[in-house]
């Protein structure tokens, strides 16, 4: 059973802290592995992806992926209230990296102004 | 680049009547369209792989007959629900393999809400 675990949540933090959020996955063939940020009753929204081990950062976001580990987090640095919502983690399913993704159940973040 | 538009963005119709829902690619030609249903405070699922010209692969668990899936052309991917029933309500989101868009990342549409009554 090919898996994406994520803690649920809610994850509180008040603003300006940083939010931490992971991911683990069962499949280790899968090569593509995504952050999504959705917003009650929209369509999800690309944050980050990231392919290679290690640290990718967009302004506030880094992604970071240990795939011997199979996890994958994501850290939000100084929270803002809008960033409030549930975060999605996504996995491509292998084989081949252009494959439908495996989703997480989500984290809700709540950020506490 | 990949952009898709879906139509309608909502609807809602009675029991036992069919929806179809319209997945437009905007600025590429779609070769191929994943299908995902989001049931309410649940994550995506993937529901089928639609290809421009051949059938449609279907999910284990999803029923090929009551969720008829048309890739008419390079532009479009159309998901008809059939007798529809309540329990079909949910957000349902087409998006083609990353590949296709100009930054090869994974992108989502704006989506089709579907209530049934």
């Amino acid at each position: 059973q090919k898996e994406v675990e994520q803690n649920s949540g809610p994850l509180s933090v008040p603003e300006g802290a940083i939010a931490s959020l992971n991911c683990t996955y069962s499949d280790r063939g899968s090569q593509s592995f995504f952050w999504y940020r959705q917003y009650s009753g929209k369509s999800p929204e690309l944050i980050m992806s990231i392919y290679s081990n290690g640290d990718k950062e967009d302004g506030r976001f880094t992604a970071q992926l240990n795939k011997a580990s199979q996890y994958v987090s994501l850290l939000i640095r100084d929270s803002q209230p809008s960033d409030s919502a549930t975060y999605l983690c996504a996995v491509n399913r292998p084989p081949g990296e252009n494959t439908p993704l495996v989703f997480g159940k989500g984290t809700r973040l709540s950020v506490i102004a | 680049g990949a952009v898709v538009s879906q139509h309608p963005s909502w609807v809602i119709c009675k029991s036992g009547t069919s929806v179809k829902i319209e997945c437009r690619s905007l600025d590429f030609q779609a070769t191929t369209m994943f299908w995902y249903r989001q049931f309410p405070k649940q994550s995506l699922m993937l529901m089928a792989t639609s290809n421009e010209g051949s059938k449609a692969t279907y999910e284990q668990g999803v029923e090929k007959d009551k969720f008829l899936i048309n890739h008419a052309s390079l532009t479009l991917s159309t998901l008809t629900v059939t007798s529809a029933h309540p329990e079909d309500s949910s957000f349902y989101i087409c998006t083609p393999p990353k590949d296709l868009a100009g930054d090869n990342e994974q992108y989502f549409g704006p989506g089709t809400r579907l209530t049934v009554t």
